[in-house]
């Protein structure tokens, strides 16, 4: 079983500002996988980055980059240089590797201003 | 390649009624979830299906099921519905990996009214 804290219930921020959104995460699982998700107002959810457990290196791509730390159980999002368009809510979501079963936290509501 | 693709969209329903809800996952996945998304309660797994086979299920009463066809749509059933039902459904589809690492591509949801 899996749990998340997403702290950050809202977040805003002026358009063109770097922002971070915080996941901390829980799991019995030696080996599991960590997803970012985003929800635009459609409802759809959109996925945007997965990390393997075993996997620390940290990537950038595109305006996005993460840092994830196995040994404090986080996986914090960076958006760089936001935009209007970026804002929606983001969820981080671990899982097992035995199964397709994700566990969302409450997410965090960003707002870009322009 | 189309996306996950949820029916209906939108559906207002009587309390003590039942509900169909159907999912045409991504042309090749295999595994289909459900989720009920909620103010309250956020985003909850209902329940899994891999090939026909449920393989998980959320902490859901008995009034939620769910199957899943040869052609790997899905269905979900909510039977008896209740005001606390009202919510977003969304379905996502997994493509199958030897490794499991593989991410899920949800639908744009049925949004369940309960009146």
């Amino acid at each position: 079983a899996q749990k998340v804290t997403q702290a950050q219930t809202e977040i805003s921020v002026v358009e063109k500002e770097d922002v971070t959104l915080d996941c901390v995460y829980e799991t019995r699982d030696t080996t599991y996988y960590l997803f970012w998700y985003k929800q635009p107002p459609s409802g759809e959810l959109v996925f945007l980055i997965r990390r393997n457990s075993f996997d620390e290196q940290n990537e950038i791509s595109g305006r996005y980059s993460w840092n994830f730390q196995k040994s404090t159980s986080s996986f914090n999002f960076t958006i760089t240089a936001s935009q209007v368009v970026d804002s929606a809510v983001y969820f981080c979501a671990p899982r097992g590797a035995g199964s397709y079963q994700l566990t969302f936290g409450k997410g965090t509501k960003l707002s870009v201003i322009p | 390649k189309a996306g996950v693709t949820q029916t209906p969209r939108y559906l207002i329903k009587t309390r003590g009624q039942q509900v169909t809800l159907s999912c045409s996952p991504i042309s090749g996945h295999r595994s289909v979830s459900w989720y009920q998304q909620t103010p309250g309660q956020g985003l909850q797994f209902l329940f899994e299906y891999f090939s026909e086979t449920q393989r998980n299920k959320g902490n859901f009463p008995g009034r939620f099921s769910g199957r899943q066809f040869s052609n790997s749509r899905s269905e979900m059933n909510v039977s008896t519905l209740e005001l606390g039902d009202s919510a977003l459904y969304l379905c996502a589809s997994s493509p199958t990996s030897r490794t499991g690492n593989t991410e899920a591509f949800f639908g744009q949801g049925t949004r369940l009214t309960v009146v």
